[in-house]
């Protein structure tokens, strides 16, 4: 299968954890993207990557989320210090170079914070 | 106000009736047009996009786009329970770079 994979599927941290998701995008994508999905909320884009650089994080929260996509390995997304808000499923998408209208997604990793 | 609004539903349609599926938007630099479904506890599936206004079919799914209007619809022809999903439309454009903005959802279930 050459999709969008995520890990880990389900995720629980106590909170003041960390927790780390992994995404390795669709073969032949190199741009990547991050979006988290509350309970009865929409969709709500976080970050934008391409490999080691990120393009734009205008929807992460200032504090304790961070990003990468490193030259070689999957794209992680950081959070630190975890909080019970930050429960929510995460989702990666990925695309062509060019290709941000055609993204696709991946089957999530939901994150519970106890 | 929120940029892309998409009436959450729930719908609930016989099996072979038409469904129509809407989204309206304020950004008038969005120029792509998405739907994209999503089973329970699943990721969200690319159906189709469409690009500036117009018609696009694909089997039994078409997303018209009225760009002057600020909105968009999917129509789903012959609705089967296989159907039943929720369904979220998206855009992109402007100074976005890779940010797709998303609707809400609407739940769909088509009974037997």
């Amino acid at each position: 299968n050459a999709g969008v994979m995520q890990n880990p599927r389900h995720l629980v941290r106590r909170r003041g954890q960390e927790a780390r998701l992994r995404c390795s995008p669709m073969k032949g994508h190199s741009h990547v993207y991050w979006y988290r999905q509350l309970p009865e909320e929409g969709l709500k884009f976080m970050v934008y990557l391409q490999k080691e650089n990120i393009i734009d994080e205008s929807g992460m929260p200032k504090e304790r989320f961070s990003a990468e996509f490193p030259k070689e390995g999957p794209s992680i997304l950081r959070i630190q210090q975890v909080v019970r808000g930050d429960s929510a499923a995460y989702f990666c998408a990925s695309s062509l170079a060019g290709g941000a209208y055609e993204q696709y997604f991946g089957p999530g990793t939901r994150l519970t914070v106890t | 106000q929120k940029e892309v609004e998409q009436d959450p539903g729930p719908l609930s349609v016989p099996e072979g009736a038409i469904v129509s599926l809407n989204c309206t938007y304020s950004n008038s630099a969005f120029q792509y047009f998405m739907w994209y479904r999503q089973y329970s506890r699943k990721g969200p599936e690319l159906l189709m996009y469409t690009y500036s206004s117009g018609n696009k079919e694909d089997g039994r799914f078409t997303a018209q786009v009225d760009k002057s209007s600020k909105y968009i619809s999917l129509f789903i022809r012959d609705s089967q329970p296989s159907d039943s999903a929720t369904y979220l439309c998206a855009m992109y454009g402007g100074t976005s770079y890779g940010k797709l903005t998303f609707g809400q959802g609407t739940i769909l279930t088509v009974h037997p």
